[in-house]
């Protein structure tokens, strides 16, 4: 167990729709990261956050946002999905280099 | 902009014997790098790091990694395999410059009884 935990662990839902996806982080991290694990795309970076504060962008696509709160946990949110954006979402926490990953959300989009 | 790559789609290594998966990377500035371990349907388990100092890096599990610069390479390895090691390796980089986490395509490691 990394400490890190994300929920939903599934989500299902329809093309056009939005949904939340949240992480709260190991404790004491404040850096919490953000990832999308798809067949394709394999593993990427999407974006990261820093006591609040957006630091690094990855390959995050505009319909997608994200955010930080005062007491570290972050959600990632998902509009207008489409039926690619199905994959595994993870989040991850660091304090030093090495980040500590969630056990992921899954999502479908049908 | 960094990159990994895992030549190595999948591996396949009898129980008992030494395992490898290898890695290549490319960064500018300083590399920090990882292996994560994959179990299905859960998230990514930390190996290991390099971040400086003694090449032959040890981490969980009996795993160990050689960081080699003129080679660009960090390839994991293992003396003697186990079922339990049957999983998806990841290998990945962060760049001193931006603190990006970049991820190889992945290995598939099978180890047969």
């Amino acid at each position: 167990d990394s400490g890190v935990t994300q929920t939903p662990k599934h989500l299902i839902t329809a093309t056009g729709q939005r949904v939340t996806l949240r992480c709260s982080p190991r404790s004491g991290d404040l850096s919490v990261y953000w990832y999308q694990q798809s067949l394709d795309q394999g593993l990427q970076f999407l974006i990261q956050y820093y006591n609040g504060e957006e630091r690094a962008k990855g390959n995050i696509l505009e319909r997608f946002s994200a955010q930080q709160f005062p007491d570290l946990h972050s959600e990632l949110n998902l509009s207008s999905l489409e039926l690619g954006d199905s994959a595994l979402y993870f989040c991850a926490s660091s304090t030093t280099v090495e980040q500590f990953f969630g056990p992921g959300t899954r999502l479908t989009v049908l | 902009a960094q990159s990994v790559a895992q030549p190595e789609d999948q591996v396949n290594v009898a129980e008992g014997n030494p395992l490898t998966v290898k890695c290549t990377y490319s960064v500018s500035g300083n590399p920090y790098l990882f292996w994560y371990v994959q179990y299905p349907n859960r998230g990514l388990q930390f190996l290991l790091k390099y971040i400086t100092g003694d090449n032959l890096v040890k981490g969980s599990y009996g795993f160990e990694a050689e960081f080699n610069k003129s080679q660009t390479s960090f390839h994991l390895k293992k003396p003697s395999a186990l079922v339990s090691d049957s999983a998806l390796y990841f290998c990945a980089v962060l760049s001193s410059n931006d603190y990006k986490l970049s991820f190889g395509a992945g290995t598939t490691v099978t180890v047969r009884a």
